[in-house]
Parts: C-alpha cells; sequence; structure tokens
C-alpha cells in the first residue's frame, strides 16, 4: 500500500545545531512527496513540497530532496532556532488525492 | 490565518450533550476533510467530501455525523460521544482534482474533551 514512515521518538537539539528527520515511503509509481509542519496550538501548515524525482523542496531553511533510489524525502535544516520547536509530519499523495502522513517528529529546540 | 476557519477553538462537552464543529473556507477548494488528531497516534482521516459530496467515510461511529450544505463550509455533529473521543478534530480543503500542487490547507482546529 501507500504508507510513509518516520524515525521514531522526538527530536531534542541545540539552537544553531544541524536537523535532519528522516522519512521513507512506500508507493505506487512516483507520488507528491510534502513536509508538513504544526506549531503549538495549530492545524497543520505546508512546509515544502516536491512533485517529481531529484526534485528539492525549500523554505525558511528547510530543505527536501525526492530520492527515488532510496525512496526517501528526509528533511533537513541547517541552524535551527527555537521558534522552529513543533511536530514534523512527511506526507504522500495517493489514490484519488488523498494523503497519507507519517506519525510525526517532535521537535525541541533548546535555546 | 490559513484560509479554513474552524470554530469553536475549544469545546468541553458532557457525553450526553449534542454539540457541533464548524469549518469553513473561502479558497475556492471543492474538497473538505475532517480528520482526527490524538496523543501519540497518526492522524486519521474521518471523512472526505468533494464538491458536497460524501466520497469518504473511514468507519467513523455513528456519533459523528459530518454535514457539507455548500463547498465552503463542512460540520461535524456530535452526540453522545466517550471520553475517548477527546482529541484535536481538524478540516482542511484542497482542490480536488490537484492537490499535488498545494496541498492541504488545514484549519487550527477544534479542541474537544469529553467528560
Amino acid at each position: 500500500g501507500n504508507s510513509v514512515t518516520q524515525m521514531e521518538g522526538p527530536v531534542t537539539l541545540s539552537e544553531e545545531a544541524f536537523l535532519t528527520i528522516n522519512c521513507t515511503y512506500t508507493a505506487t509509481g512516483y507520488p507528491s512527496l510534502f513536509w508538513y509542519v504544526q506549531y503549538p496550538g495549530e492545524g497543520l501548515q505546508l512546509l515544502l513540497k516536491a512533485t517529481k524525482a531529484d526534485d528539492k523542496g525549500s523554505n525558511k531553511g528547510f530543505e527536501a530532496t525526492y530520492r527515488k533510489e532510496t525512496t526517501s524525502f528526509h528533511l533537513e535544516k541547517g541552524s535551527v532556532q527555537v521558534s522552529d520547536s513543533a511536530v514534523y509530519f512527511c506526507a504522500l499523495i495517493y489514490g484519488n488525492n488523498r494523503l497519507a502522513f507519517g506519525k510525526g517528529n517532535q521537535v525541541v529546540v533548546i535555546p | 490565518e490559513t484560509g479554513v476557519t474552524q470554530t469553536p477553538r475549544h469545546l468541553v462537552m458532557g457525553m450526553t450533550n449534542k454539540k457541533s464543529l464548524k469549518c469553513e473556507q473561502h479558497l475556492g477548494h471543492n474538497a473538505m476533510y475532517w480528520y482526527k488528531q490524538s496523543a501519540k497516534k497518526p492522524l486519521e482521516l474521518m471523512f472526505v467530501y468533494n464538491f458536497k459530496e460524501q466520497t469518504e467515510n473511514n468507519s467513523v461511529p455513528s456519533r459523528f455525523s459530518p454535514e457539507c450544505p455548500n463547498s465552503s463550509h463542512l460540520f461535524l455533529h456530535l452526540h453522545t460521544l466517550q471520553p475517548e473521543d477527546s482529541a484535536l478534530y481538524l478540516c482542511a480543503s484542497s482542490l480536488g482534482g490537484d492537490v499535488g500542487v498545494g496541498g492541504y490547507t488545514f484549519g487550527s482546529g477544534t479542541r474537544l474533551t469529553v467528560v
């Protein structure tokens, strides 16, 4: 089936550290891929996307590259800030325009 | 403000109460969705509406009753809920035929507590 797997557990890191959140997917064909972010007390917001292999999505200093060889779409940021503390969800499109989400990763950035 | 507005933001209700959640969008989207977000569980898609017609119901208990009177409004009517129904309920919308362009737009959610 179509599914997204994110690394287990919260991520805690210091301000200005490098952030990586792993995401791998299982899908038929080459679906569009997304990262959504959920700040405390809010709904999900689209952070970035990539619609085909080798595309790089980027926004607010975050980047993710669509790798069909490894079926991955890892999220990275070179220098995180306290304001980046949030839950991050990887997602893909399947079927009749449905989004399949990963379980999400809580990111806590310590000053 | 994302363009999808949910009210109320917080709701506390007893198990015998009847209440409704409201979602509104004026983005010109023609697909709307209800999601349930519980602590330590993945997002659960509950209902999907395309052009006001329900196209998906993911085995949601009948104590949750959706209504979509037009493409801009979506309701979730609640009655005789259980404490385990306490969660954040998220509404989302999309251009039904081309999610790949902009993905979904989510509201801020309604935090529901059933006592």
